[in-house]
């Protein structure tokens, strides 16, 4: 079956890059998520990127997808206090439409 | 659009008692889910429906878990006798077929049994 996997925890210093990794068995994923989770919120979608894409850039975030090693990676420049939160990666089908969520990994952020 | 609605947003009960979770999605979306938060299993896909009509459920937990989407505005999951192993945070989200099939969440119900 489908699954996400991701590390739990990440500490990185204010100002630097962050850069959160994800690994997926789908291969017929359509659609790949990152989502955002503040303390007692719900999910905030970051970016998506649709699978035929390698790359794609929104301001302070960078996605950047390797389908044949079915990796994905989500950078976020110059990260700042704000940044603190559980970022879920998440992929699709396009024919079943449910979407399979990864753990999460916690993004902390030092100073 | 105001986004998915959740009611109760918090709710504490007791053991054995039956609870229901409520759910509006945004307008015009065709696609309903329904998610369970724990710290243990982190994020679980329970059921979801497309066009009103129930598509998958494998991820019920057991017969105690029922749900509902009477309608294209409203949704239910009830917990029928609830236990403490239930106390978790259920999320409500809906998406439209297209634009990304993006999924928007609803800010959860917080559900303690004790």
């Amino acid at each position: 079956g489908e699954d996400v996997e991701q590390s739990l925890f990440l500490s990185v210093r204010e100002g630097d890059s962050s850069v959160i990794n994800c690994t997926y068995t789908d291969s017929s994923s359509t659609y790949l998520y990152w989502y955002k989770q503040e303390p007692g919120a719900g999910l905030q979608l970051l970016t998506y990127i649709f699978s035929n894409m390698d790359m794609k850039q929104d301001q302070r975030l960078t996605v950047l997808l390797n389908k044949k090693d079915k990796h994905l990676s989500l950078r976020i420049a110059d990260t700042q206090t704000g940044d603190s939160a559980i970022y879920f990666c998440a992929e699709r089908e396009s024919s079943a439409s449910k979407i399979i969520f990864g753990s999460g990994t916690r993004l902390s952020i030092r100073p | 659009d105001a986004g998915v609605i959740q009611s109760p947003r918090h709710e504490v009960t007791e053991m054995g008692q039956e609870v229901t979770l409520r759910c509006k999605p945004i307008s015009g979306h065709d696609y309903l889910f329904w998610y369970r938060q724990t710290m243990m299993r982190g994020l679980e896909l329970l059921i979801y429906f497309n066009n009103n009509v129930p598509i998958d459920d494998s991820g019920m937990p057991e017969d105690r878990f029922s749900a509902k989407m009477p309608n294209a505005s409203f949704s239910t999951l009830k917990i029928q006798p609830s236990e403490p192993r239930d106390s978790a945070v259920y999320f409500c989200a809906s998406s439209l077929v297209g634009a990304g099939n993006t999924i928007y969440f609803g800010e959860g119900s917080w559900l303690t049994v004790v």
